[in-house]
């Protein structure tokens, strides 16, 4: 099963409220990584984890942060959504820790903040 | 920084005729992985083609693409396109060396392929 899960699919937010996304795999992969995606721009590494160290991103170092509880789960969090965050939320794992390793996507998180 | 720069943002073709999405890069890894990435309405994006070698023709699925590192370009092509290749496509390259790390994409070029 090569299947990325993320929840929920659709989020509605208000502005100054934290958001909590969530993303499962259940390959055993070694990395886990969030990507911003939003209209006409291609998509954005937020951060990864790589086993259990957590990497973020320079530019967008403050605005989210992730934890990895076990292998299988990763969330992304919003401490104060501004409605510069709302975006499509993409969820990705992979094997190892090359950069060479096909990276499995989730579906998306479409976060809409009012 | 790196960058990946895919030109059409929609590529229109008729079924049965070829289709070609342009990818060049910018990096400053010294070796680099290439990916062209998928994504079908509604769905996860999926990987399609993958290099790490020069000059090296890579194919699935009927599509193929070539890494010269020569012109810094990936281009896609594929000698037959069906109504089931209607996607987004995106190119996207990461540094090969040891250490995690993430994608760097394009912006996609949109293919709609019709009867």
């Amino acid at each position: 099963d090569t299947t990325v899960k993320q929840n929920p699919r659709y989020k509605l937010a208000r502005v100054g409220k934290p958001v909590n996304l969530i993303c499962s795999q259940t390959m055993n992969h070694d990395t886990m990584y969030w990507y911003q995606k939003k209209p006409n721009q291609a998509p954005k590494l937020l951060l990864f984890y790589y086993d259990k160290i957590l990497n973020r991103e320079a530019d967008t170092f403050e605005k989210f942060q992730s934890s990895r509880p076990n292998n299988s789960f990763c969330s992304l969090y919003i401490g104060s959504a501004g409605l510069e965050y709302s975006a499509m939320y993409l969820c990705a794992s992979s094997r190892g820790g090359g950069g060479s390793y096909e990276q499995y996507f989730g579906p998306g998180t479409r976060l809409t903040v009012l | 920084g790196d960058s990946v720069t895919q030109t059409e943002g929609l590529v229109t073709v008729t079924e049965g005729l070829p289709v070609k999405l342009n990818c060049t890069y910018q990096t400053t890894y010294l070796t680099i992985a290439f990916f062209w990435y998928v994504q079908y309405l509604n769905e996860a994006p999926q990987v399609l083609l993958r290099s790490s070698t020069d000059n090296k023709r890579t194919e699935h699925q009927g599509f193929h693409a070539t890494l010269h590192k020569s012109s810094s370009s990936f281009h896609l092509q594929k000698s037959s396109a069906q109504l089931s290749d209607s996607a987004l496509y995106y190119c996207a390259l990461s540094g090969s060396n040891n250490y995690a790390q993430g994608l760097t994409f394009g912006l996609g070029t949109r293919v709609s392929v019709f009867p």
